[in-house]
């Protein structure tokens, strides 16, 4: 079974700190990615890596970074987390292969920021 | 633009009877299609999956989708719903030869006892 783990499920933390989300997936897939799930907005892509040491910008990357020194791992940093920053973020990985990516998530992080 | 609507926010049913979830999408070819399941405080869980072939597909749980082009549709069907279905869904989209995936913005189904 693929298996993506998060390194927790509820976060909580204090406006302007710098938050790290942790992502392992044991599959050995090249690409792995970040969303934000928020109510009536659906899952939103923040980053995605494809490779070690590279990665994109999804469609909300503003005021977040991501690492990537590992195939297997993949970091989400909150720089300066703000009260907006409050949701679930979800990792996922995949890999390339005919008939297109499947991904595969994790079971979350519930992050609070007050 | 890509994009995917799934028109329904909340649907009830009742323990037993059929279930059918809207998933249209608008894209200039035929996309790779997938439904997902969310369990409450959970990550999301793959149902099914179209790329190519048969347009009705089976996936676990026993739900199935059905692929219509000239609708642009993707609905998820299942013939009896248990309560343990209780979730939220969301149907995705990705463009053939990428990986990005476009998500609906879900849909969470209650079921009565």
């Amino acid at each position: 079974d693929v298996k993506v783990t998060q390194s927790s499920r509820y976060l909580v933390k204090r406006t302007g700190e710098k938050v790290f989300l942790e992502c392992v997936q044991d599959m050995d897939h090249e690409n792995m990615f970040w969303y934000r799930q928020d109510p009536g907005l659906g899952l939103r892509l923040i980053y995605f890596s494809y490779d070690v040491k590279m990665k994109e910008k999804g469609d909300i990357p503003e005021g977040y970074s991501v690492s990537r020194e590992k195939k297997e791992r993949f970091s989400l940093i909150l720089e300066s987390a703000s009260t907006n920053q409050t949701s679930m973020y979800l990792c996922a990985s995949s890999s390339p292969g005919r008939g297109g990516d499947t991904q595969y998530f994790g079971p979350g992080t519930r992050l609070t920021v007050l | 633009a890509q994009s995917v609507t799934q028109p329904d926010i909340h649907i009830t049913v009742s323990e037993g009877a059929s279930l059918e979830l809207r998933c249209n999408y608008s894209y200039g070819a035929t996309p790779y299609l997938f439904w997902y399941v969310q369990s409450p405080g959970q990550g999301l869980q793959l149902l099914l999956k179209y790329f190519s072939g048969d347009t009705l597909v089976q996936g676990i749980k026993g739900f199935e989708a059905e692929f219509k082009r000239s609708q642009s549709s993707f609905n998820l069907r299942k013939p009896s719903v248990h309560w343990s279905d209780a979730a939220e869904y969301f149907c995705a989209v990705a463009a053939r030869g990428t990986y990005k995936y476009i998500f609906g913005t879900g849909t969470r189904l209650k079921v009565l006892a």
